[in-house]
């Protein structure tokens, strides 16, 4: 099993739809989660932290299930903008100083 | 502030050729690290380093060696290319928050 996965997608939405991803983690100790964003032929760039309470920032939302071991992130009023691939990471517990990436889910917001 | 500055930006090799990709920044960040980065794979993650003069392996070693001389450097040779290293190089610093800065890449064929 994967240490962090993700539904790879592609997952095509209209303009001001509402999405969500899930990402799943294996290692019951892990401490910190992200969403990274990836544009095309880009480097990943830090989208939100994931905190335990659940965070927004603007339109986006991201969930922490510590009993089921999965983070989420929703997207709302979807913006052609937000067409990227998101990546999941996730810091393991204790000493391990390792950030683990998901494959990505593709996102594509059509017009 | 440049952040993270990764040259080449594309290179070409030929089997067995060797080559060092470059990795600086500005950051005064201690952790650095080099992923690479494959269709469907996700980023994997090939050695880092928490400050100058530390190093180790990540997930994908094999192939590759790494230095620290400074706090702002951190190059990776490839020692003898082969076509399996075909691939998209990332560098990343972070620092203790955990929030990972990218360079933009280097995109390695290996004929």
């Amino acid at each position: 099993r994967k240490e962090v996965e993700q539904d790879p997608g592609p997952f095509n939405v209209p303009e001001g739809a509402t999405v969500a991803f899930n990402c799943t983690y294996s290692n019951s100790a892990s401490q910190s989660f992200f969403w990274y964003r990836q544009d095309c032929r880009k480097e990943p760039k830090l989208l939100m932290s994931v905190y335990s309470s659940g965070n927004e920032d603007g339109r986006f939302t991201a969930q922490l299930n510590r009993a089921s071991q999965y983070i989420s992130l929703l997207i709302r009023d979807s913006k052609l903008s937000d067409s990227a691939t998101y990546l999941c990471v996730v810091k393991g517990g204790g000493s391990a100083r390792q950030l683990t990436f998901g494959s990505g889910t593709q996102l594509t917001v059509l017009p | 502030n440049a952040g993270v500055t990764q040259t080449p930006k594309f290179q070409v090799l030929k089997t067995g050729q060797s080559m060092t990709l470059q990795c600086a920044q500005d950051m005064n960040h201690e952790y650095m690290s080099w992923y690479r980065q494959d269709p469907g794979m996700g980023l994997r993650l090939i050695h880092y380093s928490v400050g100058a003069g530390i190093t180790d392996q990540g997930e994908v070693p094999n192939g590759y060696n790494v230095s620290r001389s400074t706090t702002e450097d951190f190059p990776l040779r490839l020692l003898s290319a082969a076509p399996s290293q075909t691939s998209v190089y990332f560098c990343a610093s972070r620092d203790t928050s955990y929030e990972q800065y990218f360079g933009p890449g280097t995109r390695l064929t290996v004929t």
